[in-house]
Formats: C-alpha cells, sequence, structure tokens
C-alpha cells in the first residue's frame, strides 16, 4: 500500500533563509508526487507535481522539488523564505486508476517563519 | 481556485443526527471525493465517485455514505452523527491522471 511520510511536524526558520521539508514515500511503481500548501482556515494550493521527466520540478511560489527514486524521496526547497510562507506543508502520492485517482498524504510539516 | 463550493463552512451538530455535507463544482470534472482533516493525519479518503451514481470507498468510509446524482453535485452523508466524526471535511475534484482541486473545507464539530 502507498504511504507518505513527512518526517518533521515542525519547522522553523528566519525570514530570508532557505528551506526544505522533507518526503519520504512508499509506492510499487512510478509514483506521481505532489506539494499541496495549507494557509490557516483555507483548503489545499498545488504548489508542484512531479509525474515523469526531469526530476526536479519547479513550482508557483518560487518552490521547487526534486524527486529520487533510490531515496523514495521528494523533497520541497525554497531558496529564501518569506514571512508569508507560513502555513502547512503536505507531500502526497497519487495512484491512478481506471475509477479514479487516490491521493494518499503525509501528516503535514506545519512552517513558522520567525523574523 | 478551482470552481468548489462547499456547503455548509461551519456546522454544530449533536451526536446521533443525520448530518449532510454538500459539494458543487462547475469544472464538469469527472473524478469527486471526500477527504477528512485530522492533526497528525494528514488528509485520509473518505469516499470518491468517477461518474454519476458511480462511488467507491476510501480507507475510512465507515459511518458515511456518499451519492452523486449529477455530475456538479457529490454529497456526504453522516447517518448518526459520532464525535469521532467532528473533523474538517474537503471536496476534492480532477480529471484522470491529473492533480486534486480542494474545496475550502467544512468544519464540523458533533457534541
Amino acid at each position: 500500500a502507498q504511504s507518505v511520510t513527512q518526517p518533521d511536524i515542525h519547522i522553523t526558520v528566519s525570514e530570508g533563509a532557505s528551506l526544505e521539508l522533507r518526503c519520504n514515500y512508499s509506492y510499487g511503481a512510478t509514483p506521481y508526487l505532489f506539494w499541496y500548501v495549507q494557509s490557516p482556515g483555507q483548503g489545499l494550493q498545488l504548489l508542484l507535481k512531479y509525474f515523469s521527466g526531469d526530476t526536479l520540478v519547479q513550482g508557483i511560489k518560487g518552490f521547487e522539488a526534486e524527486f529520487k527514486r533510490s531515496q523514495s524521496s521528494f523533497n520541497l526547497r525554497k531558496p529564501s523564505v518569506h514571512w508569508s510562507d507560513a502555513a502547512e506543508y503536505f507531500c502526497a502520492v497519487g495512484h491512478f486508476m481506471e475509477y479514479g485517482n487516490k491521493l494518499v498524504f503525509g501528516a503535514g510539516t506545519i512552517l513558522r517563519v520567525k523574523s | 481556485d478551482a470552481g468548489i463550493t462547499q456547503s455548509p463552512r461551519h456546522k454544530v451538530t449533536e451526536t446521533g443526527t443525520p448530518v449532510t455535507l454538500r459539494c458543487h463544482q462547475t469544472e464538469n470534472h469527472r473524478y469527486m471525493y471526500w477527504y477528512r482533516q485530522d492533526p497528525g493525519h494528514g488528509l485520509r479518503l473518505i469516499h470518491y465517485s468517477y461518474g454519476v451514481k458511480d462511488t467507491d470507498k476510501g480507507e475510512v468510509s465507515d459511518g458515511y455514505s456518499v451519492s452523486r446524482s449529477k455530475t456538479e453535485d457529490f454529497l456526504l452523508t453522516l447517518e448518526s452523527a459520532t464525535s469521532s466524526q467532528t473533523s474538517v471535511y474537503f471536496c476534492a475534484i480532477s480529471e484522470s491522471r491529473s492533480e486534486a482541486f480542494f474545496g475550502q473545507g467544512t468544519r464540523l464539530t458533533v457534541v
């Protein structure tokens, strides 16, 4: 069965510092991978996705993620964090079937940004 | 935001009462989903639909039922609400082999 692990429940970084959020997945086939962001009281917004091809994918808001098959990882990065990036981040693996797409989510990482 | 409307946005109900949450989309996407979000668990799939009248169970479907009589509407029903069903519920939509788009969520409290 698919599973996603986000090892860090909370991360605090200073504004302007770099950021890396970790994500490890378990999936038997080629994974479809996603990062979503959720601001308080809001729904989830897609940051980026990996389906195939270049293992370094660019997303919105200056985020990028790198797919490493050998490590079963899909870590999210940003070179310089802004205070508005404070939110909860979810990694997900997609299982695409004939009758629907199932997303399995990690437990999330809460990002705090200190000034 | 994708055209997804969840109603109500907030609801407080008593244990043992039935509750129906509604998801309405204007994107004409084939697939619709109901997830619940709980601290420490991320989002977990309750039920999903792959067409009108076509639904299937997710990983946490006990105590929930769904119906989809029109492409645009997907209803989630708690037949007899329990305190363990206090949660934030999200509706999502997608096309085949693509990302999901999420609604704003419904916060349900069962007292």
